[in-house]
């Protein structure tokens, strides 16, 4: 059974302080890992896409990274419009389905 | 920049009730999920939705549940007699092509069974 687990749960940040996310997986056959973020009461939208071990997507102020094991969500130089929950997701080779980890709930302090 | 919508945004129900969950996806997008939130825990996997049928569905979706693709554009889903622990976001999300391809949400229905 896939398992996605992110940490820290919550992280509070001063604006600009940067730091980053971890999602851990265990999966059989990574098909594709991917990073949402969630607003309160609103839909998942999406950030970034990975696919094989080493690499790298860039959005603005936010990084992810993926190895075999885990992918990091670096966020530099924050600021509080970023305070958002973030979600892990990952497909494997044989499902059509999205396994979420239970999030990291971001907040940006000015 | 096309859009995953949902309606209604939050449904009151009485437990016992039937309710339809109605979604509209991205127009282009070939497969269609549900997805459950309830409150304060992860985002929960429901059904896959492929070629008018379904392509997947997890332990969750059992035969209280359906689906239906009822024209060329709204995706619904339908309990059939909720449940209190149905209460929960319901969110539709579709994707261009299925296993790996990025998956758009709406912005989901709450769902609140009394």
């Amino acid at each position: 059974e896939d398992q996605v687990t992110q940490s820290p749960e919550a992280l509070r940040l001063q604006e600009g302080e940067s730091s980053s996310l971890n999602c851990s997986y265990t999966v059989s056959g990574l098909r594709g890992l991917f990073w949402y973020r969630q607003d309160p009461g609103k839909g998942p939208e999406f950030l970034f896409t990975l696919y094989s071990a080493g690499e790298e997507k860039e959005k603005e102020r936010l990084k992810a990274t993926l190895t075999k094991k885990e992918s990091f969500l670096h966020i530099t130089a924050p600021k509080p419009e970023d305070s958002a929950t973030y979600l892990c997701a990952v497909y494997n080779n044989a499902g059509n389905m999205l396994t979420f980890g239970g999030g990291t709930r971001l907040m940006v302090k000015p | 920049e096309p859009e995953v919508t949902q309606t209604p945004s939050h449904q009151v129900t009485q437990m016992g009730q039937e309710v339809i969950l109605r979604c509209v996806p991205i127009s282009n997008h070939l497969y269609f999920y549900w997805y459950r939130q309830i409150l304060g825990q992860k985002v929960e996997f429901l059904v896959s939705f492929y070629n008018n049928e379904i392509s997947e569905k997890s332990e969750i979706f059992d035969d209280q549940f359906s689906v239906e693709r009822p024209d060329g554009s709204n995706f619904t889903l339908k309990i059939r007699s909720t449940k209190l622990e149905d209460s929960a976001m319901y969110f539709c999300a579709s994707s261009e092509d299925g296993q790996g391809w990025e998956q758009y949400f709406g912005p989901g229905t709450r769902l609140t069974v009394t």
